[in-house]
């Protein structure tokens, strides 16, 4: 099957940097991504939805200005979380969606993000 | 605007033991609908999906789910667990055909030895 990477896996950031998550199709083309957010034992959000080579459509409440999606490629998408705080700790999960792949998307094991 | 409700947040079942997990959605008309099931630590993983044709749909790991339009529901079942089942699982909506998938709030299930 469809195989979504996600990288770091986990990452501890200080309060006021950058962070950049890469999630990544490995054995197919991914014309659409999205990002979900997922706290503690809560269900995922969906944050944003990237298309290749195209501005990403965020949802709304989250602010595009601090959560930076850049879709370059049709293996690849980042999440770059800026001037990072503490409320901004969550499990990140990444889906990708290929074409013709019948409304399935493969999700990433997903990055735990802790801001201290 | 489409929801997902899982009314139960958690489950505890006997090992072998049957299982149903239950999921309604709001829509006017017929989603696309999932479950998916979370493991400690780990990414999603799809379960089964319904887009249309025969009600019962069958999935991965002996599970199945039966789609009713009557009751706006879609839920979960599987006639026996295991101990590994123990997992969050998440059913989930798209009904807008702009592939954005809605979830419901999750139902953890514990397992009994």
């Amino acid at each position: 099957g469809a195989v979504v990477s996600q990288h770091p896996s986990w990452v501890i950031c200080k309060s006021g940097t950058s962070v950049k998550i890469e999630c990544r199709s490995l054995d197919f083309q991914a014309t659409t991504m999205f990002w979900y957010r997922q706290f503690p034992k809560q269900s995922l959000m969906l944050m944003a939805t990237s298309n290749e080579g195209s501005k990403a459509t965020y949802e709304q409440g989250v602010e595009k200005d601090k959560f930076l999606i850049n879709h370059a490629s049709l293996t690849l998408s980042t999440l770059t979380v800026t001037s990072a705080h503490p409320e901004d700790s969550s499990f990140y999960i990444c889906s990708a969606l290929g074409q013709g792949m019948n409304y399935e998307q493969y999700f990433g094991p997903g990055t735990r993000l802790t801001v201290t | 605007a489409q929801s997902v409700t899982q009314p139960d947040i958690h489950i505890t079942v006997s090992e072998g033991a049957s299982l149903e997990l239950r999921c309604n959605y709001s829509y006017g008309a017929t989603p696309y609908l999932f479950w998916y099931v979370q493991s400690p630590g780990q990414g999603l993983q799809l379960l089964l999906k319904y887009f249309s044709g025969d009600t019962l749909v069958q999935g991965i790991k002996g599970f199945e789910a039966e789609f009713k339009r009557s009751q706006s529901s879609f839920n979960l079942r599987k006639p026996s667990v295991h101990w590994s089942d123990a997992a969050e699982y998440f059913c989930a909506v798209e009904g807008n055909r702009d592939d954005k998938i809605i979830f419901g709030k999750g139902t953890r299930l514990h397992i009994l030895p």
